[in-house]
């Protein structure tokens, strides 16, 4: 069975801080995705980041960065001198290879980025 | 704009009565899903479609039932067999069934049945 964790329910830091949104996971699967989504007051989903559990390469974009370590089973989320913009509920997400998209979710993480 | 339309925002019904929640997209993406999100629990799984009519039930869907006629279009209905059906539904697509392909998502519907 696969499972994501987000021990963090909520995260309140002020405007320029920096912010890392933890994400921890299982499978018995050796070949899988990672994902990470943003969730903001509007409602709908929007997709950030995948990874493939071949790939353990660092990203950056802009100010979003992702640590992907398969030795701990983590995938976590760094917003760097974050803004309100960036309040949101923020899901990771894992997937099995192959067949049919079968997502497992984490219950997400709420930023609050006070001005 | 291509995307996915969900509608209404907020829904109200009896307890008892079927309610359906619309789904359309304009991406020409193949597969379809539903989710239910509740706080604290994520999203859950509740029917997807990878081509028109065809769908599977996911890990909840128990008091819903979906159709697939169009590719364009995914409706969900929550029946009152559905024990708790107060919720905000999802509903996601993506260019393959696949499970690399990002999904994405409409803007929701808040469902309330009192």
């Amino acid at each position: 069975a696969q499972k994501v964790t987000q021990a963090q329910t909520e995260i309140s830091v002020v405007e320029k801080e920096d912010v890392t949104l933890d994400c921890v996971y299982e499978t018995r699967d050796t070949t899988y995705y990672l994902f990470w989504y943003k969730q903001p007051p509007s409602g709908e989903l929007v997709f950030l980041i995948r990874r493939n559990s071949f790939d353990e390469q660092n990203e950056i974009s802009g100010r979003y960065s992702w640590n992907f370590q398969k030795s701990t089973s983590s995938f976590n989320f760094t917003i760097t001198a974050s803004q309100v913009v960036d309040s949101a509920v923020y899901f990771c997400a894992l997937s099995r290879w192959g067949g049919y998209q079968k997502v497992t979710f984490g219950t997400g993480t709420k930023l609050q980025v006070i001005p | 704009d291509g995307g996915i339309t969900q509608s209404p925002k907020y829904l109200f019904r009896k307890e008892g009565q079927n309610v359906t929640l619309s789904c359309e997209q304009n991406l020409n993406h193949d597969a379809m899903y539903w989710y239910r999100q509740d706080p604290g629990q994520g999203l859950r799984l509740i029917y997807y479609s990878q081509i028109v009519n065809d769908f599977q039930k996911g890990d909840i869907a128990e008091g819903y039932s979906v159709s697939r006629e169009k590719k364009e279009s995914f409706p969900l209905t929550v029946t009152s067999a559905q024990k708790n059906p107060t919720a905000f539904y999802l509903c996601a697509s993506s260019i393959g069934g696949g499970s690399n392909s990002p999904l994405h998502f409409g803007n929701g519907t808040r469902l309330t049945v009192t």
